[in-house]
């Protein structure tokens, strides 16, 4: 089951440039979108969503961009820090069903 | 800040052993979920709880795993015998009616 796709296990990064983290889906259904953050031995920690009605949605240092047509998101992180590292798991929600799906998550690595 | 909790938050038992994992969803929230994740795997959906039912469940919650609210506060995954593909980390995540899942901090259970 290969709904949700982060492609790219691993990134790495200077502090202070800016991180893509890359995400694509397959199903349709889906019409809310989360990044999560994941710490070793800790749950993943809830970071930003958009609506599939949205293109953009901004909170801080991080944005969220959605392209339906291309059924494709991105996670900008800018300017990146140290403690940004970690795994970044997007996740995918079909409201009629309300069971988050994964991706295999992407380990971001920000190098002093 | 409100958070999810669970406990413990490591479990080892034999094979064929029955297990309860506990979790403390946020108080005013009204869906609470159990997820899963095998080591090195992505994150999966066991299933989802509302309204003191099982509203989803993925092909993983079989006959072996069971639910349970036992009252207002505490919400229980039980594995009536364990195998040791069950091993794993379990997640507990609750959430109000808005689409952001919260999570806990996970339990990690090791079957032997």
């Amino acid at each position: 089951d290969q709904q949700v796709k982060q492609n790219s296990p691993s990134l790495s990064v200077q502090e202070g440039r800016i991180s893509i983290l890359n995400c694509d889906y397959t199903n349709s259904m889906f019409d809310y979108f989360l990044w999560y953050k994941k710490y070793p031995a800790e749950g993943p920690t809830f970071l930003i969503s958009i609506s599939s009605i949205k293109d953009k949605n901004e909170d801080g240092r991080f944005t969220v961009f959605l392209n339906k047509s291309a059924k494709h998101l991105s996670l900008h992180i800018v300017p990146s820090q140290p403690g940004d590292s970690a795994v970044y798991f997007c996740a995918a929600l079909d409201t009629g069903r309300r069971a988050l799906t994964f991706g295999s998550g992407t380990r971001l690595q920000v190098q002093p | 800040e409100p958070e999810v909790t669970q406990t413990p938050s490591h479990q080892v038992t034999q094979m064929g052993q029955e297990v309860i994992l506990h979790c403390v969803p946020i108080s005013n929230h009204l869906y609470f979920y159990w997820y899963r994740q095998i080591l090195g795997q992505k994150v999966e959906f066991l299933v989802s709880f509302y309204n003191n039912e099982i509203s989803e469940k993925s092909e993983i919650f079989d006959d072996q795993f069971s639910v349970e609210r036992p009252d207002g506060s505490n919400f229980t995954l039980k594995i009536r015998s364990t195998k040791l593909e069950d091993s794993a980390m379990y997640f507990c995540a609750s959430f109000k009616g808005r689409n952001e899942q919260f999570f806990g901090p996970g339990t990690r259970l090791t079957v032997l």
